[in-house]
């Protein structure tokens, strides 16, 4: 299975702020990376898939980036309603796995 | 618009066995799988299958063989998964998704969710 590792596991920043979470893949994906939003309650969202594309209705402060193994989504001008738990997911193979997660709150 | 109504929270017993239910409408059911996601309180996500609604073929992740079978009904779109022997492990929210691929794959719908709560 390939293994997904997010950091940090939480981080606190300000409104208005950027932020950047990262995703290691345990091999290469080759760019089938995936990243949802989750807020408390709530179904997961999806974000970007294949790395770099933005889903429709998404916020352009959204982006992300990465290759072979290494993956990034960075938020910029942090608004309210992005105060969320995100998740990675590898889109590549079965069993589709998941990153353990990274909580943004308002700091 | 593409909308999975799940069915609504369940309480059981240990040792018993739930069946779950994701209704799908505004789009075409049989041309898209539908795959089945947990996630315990504070946890991440984990995929536990994903069934073919055309074929009825389906694909389990191996740390779920066994806990659940994936079912669908064409008739009334709706996809079906039943847990079984179940534990207070398996008390979770579970999600359906519909999965689209482009070479690869990912959940752009997903169900509300269900909670099933184990306890004796």
């Amino acid at each position: 299975d390939i293994q997904m590792t997010q950091s940090p596991t939480s981080l606190a920043a300000s409104v208005g702020e950027s932020v950047t979470i990262t995703c290691l893949a345990s091999e290469d994906i080759y760019g089938s990376l995936v990243w949802y939003q989750q807020k408390p309650g709530k179904s997961p969202q999806l974000l970007i898939y294949g790395a770099t594309i933005l889903e429709d209705g998404i916020p352009s402060r959204f982006s992300g980036s990465g290759s072979d193994t290494q993956y990034s989504l960075k938020i910029n001008s942090l608004q309210p309603e992005d105060f969320a738990s995100y998740y990675c997911q590898n889109g590549l193979s079965t069993p589709w796995t998941f990153g353990g997660g990274t909580k943004l709150e308002l700091k | 618009q593409v909308q999975l109504q799940q069915s609504g929270a369940e309480l059981t017993k240990p040792g018993s066995s739930v069946k779950i239910s994701c209704k799908a409408s505004g789009y075409t059911f049989t041309s898209y799988d539908i795959s089945w996601i947990k996630q315990r309180p504070g946890q991440a996500l984990e995929w536990i299958g994903a069934i073919n609604p055309g074929s009825g073929g389906t694909g389990y992740n191996e740390k779920f063989k066994g806990k659940a079978t994936l079912t669908v009904d064409k008739s009334s779109s709706t996809a079906f998964m039943q847990l079984s022997s179940l534990t207070p492990e398996d008390t979770a929210v579970y999600y359906c998704a519909r999965v689209d691929y482009g070479g690869y794959s990912w959940f752009a719908y997903w169900g509300q969710g269900t909670l099933v709560t184990v306890s004796s």
